[in-house]
């Protein structure tokens, strides 16, 4: 089983909402990620999870705050977004420690839209 | 930190032609390269990757070479078909302390045309 869950798979949300993102994966992945992706643009990376604990933050605004409760669930909680956060949030997983890179298996994404 | 350049932005072949992407990366401690493709509306799917040890990968009509002394890897699709339309990343990964991050090329658009 390859599967990586997200849902919702569609959300539309004011710019005063608070609402979640939430992702699964039941593969034993230990790294989790998410990813947001502009229409026409690459995936750009947001943060990592490893083992449960946030690795990487590439400087994204504190309006979207991650959680990680356990080694299969990611969560992207949103608040207070803006109509240019609208895009396609990806999450990932992978396997870590090989020593030649691990294979990022995506979910189908979750499409936001902030109105 | 990496940088990953694709080449070209958008590419039409005709049906049963061959197809060449390229992208070159900045960080030569990356050591896993991985292709994606997307189509419309859909999530990136893995469709063939490469590892630093190794030079060149088939998987039937796709295929993905590597130059590390260049920094640079091509994938090459053979007898086209429309359903090969579709835009095509590469990546390259490099390993943090705990976690390998994965960055994306800027994409090509593939279109075949019947």
């Amino acid at each position: 089983d390859t599967e990586v869950t997200q849902t919702p798979k569609h959300l539309v949300m004011g710019m005063t909402n608070k609402k979640s993102l939430k992702c699964e994966q039941h593969m034993g992945h230990r790294a989790m990620y998410w990813y947001k992706q502009k229409a026409k643009k690459p995936p750009e990376l947001m943060f990592v999870y490893s083992y449960e604990k946030l690795s990487i933050n590439e400087s994204v605004p504190s309006r979207f705050s991650p959680e990680c409760p356990n080694s299969s669930l990611l969560n992207l909680h949103l608040h207070a977004l803006q109509p240019e956060d609208s895009a396609l949030y990806l999450c990932a997983s992978s396997h870590l420690g090989t020593t030649r890179g691990n294979t990022i298996y995506f979910g189908e994404g979750s499409w936001l839209t902030v109105v | 930190g990496e940088n990953v350049e694709q080449h070209p932005s958008t590419l039409s072949v005709q049906e049963g032609d061959s197809a060449v992407i390229k992208c070159t990366y900045s960080d030569s401690a990356s050591n896993y390269f991985p292709w994606y493709k997307q189509e419309l509306g859909k999530r990136p799917q893995l469709i063939i990757d490469i590892r630093s040890n190794v030079g060149e990968k088939k998987d039937q009509r796709i295929a993905v070479t590597l130059n590390k002394t260049a920094k640079h890897f091509s994938l090459h699709i053979t007898e086209t078909q429309p359903e090969d339309s579709a835009v095509y990343f590469c990546a390259a990964t490099s390993r943090g302390r705990n976690t390998d991050k994965l960055i994306f090329g800027t994409g090509t658009r593939l279109q075949v045309f019947p």
